[in-house]
Formats: C-alpha cells, structure tokens, sequence
C-alpha cells in the first residue's frame, strides 16, 4: 500500500490565483481530512469527510473547498490564494466506528503565496 | 468539546537522560489519546494510544505515556533519550462521539549529544 499520497510537494502561487491540492489513500478509510501546519500554530483542522459525498468544516475552513466524490480521494481547493494561506498542508485518513483508530498523514504540501 | 494543551514549546535534555513531554487534556466523557512525532520535512507519524486499560502505554522507539485520568494528562516519557528522538511531538485528543482529534500545537525535543 501507498498509504496517504499527496501533491504536489511544493507549490508557489500568485495573490488571487487558484489551486488544488490532491490527496489519495490506498487503505479504504471512510475518514479523510485536511490540516494546515503553522510555526507556533500546530496543526489546524480545515475540512473533514465522514465518507463520500459528506463533508464538513473544520476551524479554519474559509478560503477553502472540499469534495469527497471517492473514498479514495480527497481534494482541497484553494478559490483565491492569499499570503496569509502560505503554510504546509497535511492530508490524513482514519478507519470509520473505531474511534481507536489512528491517523495516517501524508507527506504535506508545502505552499508559498506571493 | 474536546481541547489539548501542551504547555512547552521546546524540551531540552541531555542524551541518556530520561525525557518527559507534557500532554493536558479537556473532555467531555472518556478520552481517546494519542502521540505523534514529525521528523523535519515529514508528515506525522504515530507512536502510541490510550484507549483503555493500563494506564501505562507502551509504543514505539521505546517511548511510553502514562494517563493520569485525575490530572487529565497524558505524559509521554522515555528512560533514556537519543539524539534521533529529536523531533516535534504532537499530542491528540478524540472524544466519544467525535470524528476528528484534536492536536497540541506540538513540543519540540531536542536531545543534546
């Protein structure tokens, strides 16, 4: 298994351009979500999913979209990139009803907006 | 809801010494908890889980973490520290009914050889 993949690993957008951030997993995990990572910050949640076709926000979720039209997949859609959205992002999967269950996080995407 | 704190940015010690990272926890019911390190230039990856039963937990690279369900903290510890332990460690919190865990804004280790 390749477990959580993400990309691209780095990425350097203009102020009000558009992106996506892919994010897959291999393991069949009901549970899929995004987190940005900022010195002093720790780990953020911005969006989740419960499974396909559900999604829902986390703490900081504007100026993002998500969809879940696979368990497999879970892209994040950066509408109008802003400086203050410059951060890594880390995608992670989790198995659904054992709330036991441990996260596995991918690799993260490194973005810089100018 | 569920919060974490962890009250140090960065814990220094020395290697061979034991090492202590501190982990405080807010619930409502019982807490599902966790360890994670991030290597530089890495994702999270997990050490070990309190879910129920002893209160000492044992995971990997020899790391382990004591719940202390009165003082609502889950410590994670080490007996003797590495210079490759030095990492950023993250503690995480799930709560019955909750999809998500919460994490602390993480703890720097540094092992000084």
């Amino acid at each position: 298994n390749a477990g959580v993949t993400q990309t691209p690993k780095f990425q350097v957008l203009k102020t009000g351009q558009s992106m996506t951030l892919q994010c897959a997993q291999d393991m069949n995990h009901e549970y899929m979500s995004w987190y940005r990572q900022d010195p002093g910050m720790g780990l953020r949640l911005i969006h989740y999913s419960v499974g396909a076709g559900i999604t829902d926000q986390g703490e900081v979720p504007n100026g993002y979209n998500v969809s879940r039209s696979t368990t497999e997949d879970f892209p994040l859609r950066l509408l109008s990139a802003a400086p203050s959205q410059t951060s890594v992002y880390f995608c992670a999967s989790s198995s659904q009803g054992r709330q036991q269950e441990t996260q596995y996080f991918g690799p993260g995407t490194r973005l810089l907006v100018l | 809801a569920q919060s974490v704190a962890q009250p140090e940015d960065q814990v220094n010690v020395a290697e061979g010494n034991p090492l202590t990272v501190k982990c405080t926890y807010s619930v409502s019911g019982n807490p599902y908890l966790f360890w994670y390190v991030q290597y530089p230039n890495r994702g999270l990856q997990f050490l070990l889980k309190y879910i129920t039963g002893d209160n000492l937990v044992k995971g990997s690279y020899g790391f382990e973490a004591e719940f202390n369900k009165s003082q609502t903290s889950f410590h994670l510890k080490k007996p003797s520290a590495l210079v490759s332990d030095s990492a950023l460690y993250f503690c995480a919190v799930r709560e019955g009914g909750s999809y998500i865990p919460t994490f602390g804004r993480g703890t720097s280790l540094i092992v000084h050889p």
